[in-house]
C-alpha cells in the first residue's frame, strides 16, 4: 500500500534562513508526488508537483522539490524563508486506482518561523 | 480562478443527527473526493466519485456515509448517523480530465459532534 512519511513533526527557521522539509514515499510504480500547505484555518493549497521529467520542481512561492528516485524522497525547499511561510506543510503521493486517483498524506510539518 | 467552495464552514450537531456537508467544485471538473482531517492528523481520503457513481471508498467510509451529487454542481457528503468520532474537518476536492491529476481543495468544513 501507498504510504508517506515525514519524520519532522516541528521545524523552526529563523526569518531568511533557508528550509528544508522531508518527505518520503512508498509506492511500487512511477508516483505521482505533491506538496500541499495549510494556514490555520484554511484548506489546503497545491505548491507543486511532479509526475515526471525535471526531477527538481518548481512552486509557487518560492519554494522547490526535488525527487530522488533512489532514496524515494521528495523534499521540499526555500532558500530564505519568510513569516508569512508559517504553517503546516503535507506531503503526498497519488494512488492510482483503477484509473482514479487518491492522495494518501503524510502526517504533515508544521513550520514555524522566528524572528 | 475558479475555486472549489463549501458550505457550511463549521456545522455543530448532536450525536445520532443527520448532516450533509456541501461542496461546490470547479464547474469543468468531473472527479470530486472528500477527505477528512481529525484534530492534530493527517488527511485521509474517503472516497471518489465519478459519472454518478463511487469509483473508490475507504476503510472509513461505511454505511453511515454517502455522496450523491443531485444537480450538475453540487457535490454532497451525508453522514445518517453521526458519532462523536466522526468530529473533524471535511475536504472536497476536485480535478479536471487532463493528466495532470491535481487536485484542488476546497476551504473545509468543521463538523463537532457532541
Amino acid at each position: 500500500a501507498q504510504s508517506v512519511t515525514q519524520p519532522d513533526i516541528h521545524i523552526t527557521v529563523s526569518e531568511g534562513a533557508s528550509l528544508e522539509l522531508r518527505c518520503n514515499y512508498s509506492y511500487g510504480a512511477t508516483p505521482y508526488l505533491f506538496w500541499y500547505v495549510q494556514s490555520p484555518g484554511q484548506g489546503l493549497q497545491l505548491l507543486l508537483k511532479y509526475f515526471s521529467g525535471d526531477t527538481l520542481v518548481q512552486g509557487i512561492k518560492g519554494f522547490e522539490a526535488e525527487f530522488k528516485r533512489s532514496q524515494s524522497s521528495f523534499n521540499l525547499r526555500k532558500p530564505s524563508v519568510h513569516w508569512s511561510d508559517a504553517a503546516e506543510y503535507f506531503c503526498a503521493v497519488g494512488a492510482l486506482s483503477s484509473g482514479f486517483q487518491k492522495l494518501v498524506f503524510g502526517t504533515g510539518t508544521r513550520l514555524l518561523v522566528s524572528p | 480562478e475558479p475555486e472549489v467552495t463549501q458550505t457550511p464552514s463549521h456545522q455543530v450537531t448532536q450525536m445520532g443527527q443527520e448532516v450533509i456537508l456541501r461542496c461546490v467544485p470547479i464547474s469543468n471538473h468531473l472527479y470530486f473526493y472528500w477527505y477528512r482531517q481529525i484534530l492534530g492528523q493527517k488527511v485521509e481520503f474517503l472516497v471518489s466519485f465519478y459519472n454518478n457513481e463511487i469509483s473508490e471508498k475507504s476503510e472509513i467510509f461505511d454505511d453511515q456515509f454517502s455522496v450523491e451529487r443531485p444537480d450538475g454542481s453540487n457535490f454532497t457528503l451525508k453522514i445518517r448517523s453521526t458519532k462523536l468520532e466522526d468530529s473533524a474537518m471535511y475536504f472536497c476536492a476536485s480535478r479536471g480530465t487532463g493528466s495532470s491529476y491535481e487536485q484542488y481543495f476546497g476551504p473545509g468544513t468543521r463538523l463537532t459532534v457532541t
